[in-house]
């Protein structure tokens, strides 16, 4: 089955003490991205891949890291959370390239708390 | 990416057709209109997409004005679990990224 896979779920944690989110995807796609979503903001884009060791900042990179070293996986790194990186996350991939059109995958969310 | 308008919330009795609008006025000649949905706190789905011709897949059918101004999401049979955040949204085939608004909330009602 197709499909992009996150862990945790949830997760609370201290001010200042690192963590990382997985993502990983059984597709094969160049793209992938990170996505934090906050009541009355939406969804927003914290950074994004379109390959292995490219990566690029979204809308909302700040206090955040990714790395891309496999294709499958793409982990968001918080080095020093803070209460306001509290927030539902969503990864999501897709085909990148040329002109075609394709929809993305997201997966099922990690719920951070931070306090 | 052009902007998109859609209602804050709509309703649509079980079983009936759920018509979703969706303005997009300042579309560009090779900007697609694509369509996810989120149920609850879930990660958002994705429905159908389409540049000029009406489509149609087994979840829904999409319907974009001759002038491109403007589109509609049709549910056909809409069920209980059809109520979610509907999300339009317009952009290059091969853009970077999704931009989501604040979407229409569809509450289907037994």
């Amino acid at each position: 089955e197709a499909q992009v896979t996150q862990n945790p779920r949830y997760l609370i944690t201290v001010t200042g003490k690192k963590l990382t989110v997985t993502c990983s995807q059984n597709m094969n796609h160049e793209y992938m991205s990170w996505y934090r979503q906050d009541p009355g903001l939406g969804l927003r884009q914290i950074y994004y891949s379109m390959n292995v060791e490219v990566t690029d900042k979204g809308d909302v990179p700040e206090g955040y890291k990714v790395s891309r070293k496999e294709k499958r996986n793409f982990p968001l790194i918080l080095e020093s959370p803070s209460p306001n990186q509290t927030s539902l996350y969503f990864c999501a991939s897709r085909i990148y390239g040329g002109t075609v059109n394709t929809e993305a995958f997201f997966g099922q969310g990690t719920r951070l708390t931070v306090v | 990416d052009a902007k998109t308008t859609q209602p804050p919330s709509m309703d649509c009795a079980e079983g009936r057709a759920a018509n979703l609008p969706c303005n997009h006025s300042t579309i560009s000649g090779n900007e697609y209109v694509y369509w996810y949905r989120q149920i609850h706190s879930q990660g958002p789905q994705y429905i159908i997409h389409g540049l000029k011709n009406n489509e149609t897949n087994e979840m829904a059918s999409l319907i974009i004005t001759e002038d491109r101004k403007s589109s509609t999401l049709i549910l056909p049979h809409a069920t209980l679990r059809d109520t979610a955040v509907y999300y339009c949204i317009v952009r290059v085939g091969y853009g970077n990224k999704l931009v989501f608004g604040a979407g229409t909330i569809l509450r289907v009602k037994s």
